[in-house]
């Protein structure tokens, strides 16, 4: 498997544009998770997903963050609109069957917001 | 709901030295536990897990933990680093439900 894949790998945007981070999972696998890390905060996890539904997103820090899951096999985190604190590193990982089992992480995307 | 305390922010070592990195936990359940490795700019993988059975988990790469239930820890070790263990360590806690708790991260420096 190629394991989890994110696109794009960096993006530099402009306060106020949209941003849309992609991620596909390893197939199979059940559980889908979006993360931020920063130096200030460290890895926040931010909204996870069972079987394309989200669970748990109560670590969105506000409205103009949303996350979409349609299908099992591709998930998407949007901005809109975006800010300089949005800045960070995302990462997108999965797992099999629970939150609890080994999660597997994809290479993230370098956000910058001006 | 669980939390995890990584005692050190960073840890620098000479090669070949040994190394360890500390965890604590906390957590009113039985739990699973965790330690990621990231290297620079790439994402987390997996280094070892204990889920139950032998305290003492072996991983890749030479590093082993040893889980410690009554001082709640799970520290990690390695007898002899190398400069490519330069990396971020995070030890993570699950209650074998649905939370699963990182740690802020430990940065090991391997200096020649």
């Amino acid at each position: 498997d190629a394991g989890v894949i994110q696109s794009p790998r960096h993006e530099v945007t402009e306060m106020g544009q949209e941003v849309t981070l992609r991620c596909k999972p390893i197939s199979g696998h059940d559980y889908l998770f979006w993360y931020r890390q920063t130096m200030m905060r460290g890895l926040e996890l931010l909204i996870y997903f069972n079987n394309n539904v989200p669970i748990d997103d109560s670590g969105m820090p506000e409205d103009r963050f949303s996350a979409k899951m349609p299908n099992a096999s591709f998930s998407t985190l949007k901005i809109q609109p975006s800010e300089p604190r949005d800045s960070a590193v995302y990462f997108c990982a999965s797992s099999t069957t629970s939150v609890s089992e080994t999660q597997y992480f994809g290479p993230g995307t370098r956000l910058l917001v001006l | 709901a669980q939390s995890v305390t990584q005692l050190d922010s960073q840890v620098p070592v000479f090669e070949e030295a040994p190394v360890e990195l500390r965890c604590n936990y906390s957590s009113s359940v039985s739990v699973y536990l965790f330690w990621y490795v990231q290297y620079p700019n790439q994402g987390l993988q997996l280094l070892l897990k204990y889920l139950s059975g032998s305290t003492l988990v072996k991983g890749i790469n030479g590093f082993e933990a040893e889980f410690n239930k009554s001082q709640t820890s799970f520290h990690l070790r390695k007898p002899s680093v190398h400069i490519s263990d330069t990396a971020e360590y995070f030890c993570a806690v699950s209650d074998r439900g649905n939370d699963m708790r990182f740690g802020a991260g430990t940065r090991l420096t391997v200096k020649p």
